[in-house]
């Protein structure tokens, strides 16, 4: 599957440390998000970009920095993380982003450890 | 807030019985409702939706039924198989917004 493709897969960092995850979509779509899933929780939107612009801003810490250079990639950078945001942190991208009821396609997620 | 409840969080059937997995959403403006199914370790997956003006939608073994009164929406899988074992999450995306809010996941396990 070559859609939505997430890199690193998995990564371990420590509270000091920073890292960066990228996105990228191979679909021609213009919207790509940010969601976090955590053990026995909902997924969470963390953050959504529509053309490059964002549009959305989950009220997510400052130690988590979005990035969009263009509406193929997403990047989210990290840094001073706590033990508590380890989780999966999904990419996912949508044909607009602007209008209800779009599908969303997800990426395998980047499996992130806090030490 | 805007919230989506998902029942049960842990679903053990049979091979060849059927399964339900139940949503409520709070959101009456909510006029978007898809299904993914998560296998362990890898990506959500569509595998059905269904919008507002629809009571009813069907493809092959799974059906996914939405009664907007009662702000309930549920999956149904008919003849249930080992693959379909895995994680099925429920979405409901409001009016005019992109945005989904996610059911907390439905563990299904087909037992042989």
């Amino acid at each position: 599957e070559t859609g939505v493709t997430q890199t690193p897969r998995h990564l371990v960092m420590g509270m000091t440390n920073k890292k960066s995850l990228k996105c990228e979509q191979h679909l021609g779509h213009n919207a790509m998000y940010w969601y976090k899933q955590s053990a026995k929780k909902p997924l969470e939107l963390m953050f959504v970009y529509s053309l490059e612009e964002r549009v959305e801003n989950n009220s997510v810490p400052s130690r988590f920095s979005p990035e969009c250079p263009n509406s193929s990639h997403l990047f989210l950078h990290l840094h001073t993380l706590q033990p508590e945001d380890s989780a999966l942190y999904l990419c996912a991208s949508s044909q607009e982003g602007r209008l209800e009821g779009e599908t969303q396609y997800f990426g395998p997620g980047t499996r992130l450890l806090v030490l | 807030g805007e919230n989506v409840e998902q029942h049960p969080s842990t679903l053990s059937v049979q091979e060849g019985d059927s399964a339900v997995i139940k949503c409520t959403y709070s959101d009456s403006a909510s006029n978007y409702f898809p299904w993914y199914k998560q296998e362990l370790g890898k990506r959500p997956q569509l595998i059905i939706d269904i919008r507002s003006n629809v009571g009813e939608k069907k493809d092959q073994r799974i059906a996914v039924t939405l009664n907007k009164t009662a702000k309930h929406f549920s999956l149904h899988i008919t003849e249930t198989q080992p693959e379909d074992s895995a994680v099925y999450f429920c979405a409901a995306a409001g009016s005019g917004t992109y945005k989904y809010i996610f059911g907390t996941g439905t563990r299904l396990k087909v037992l042989a």
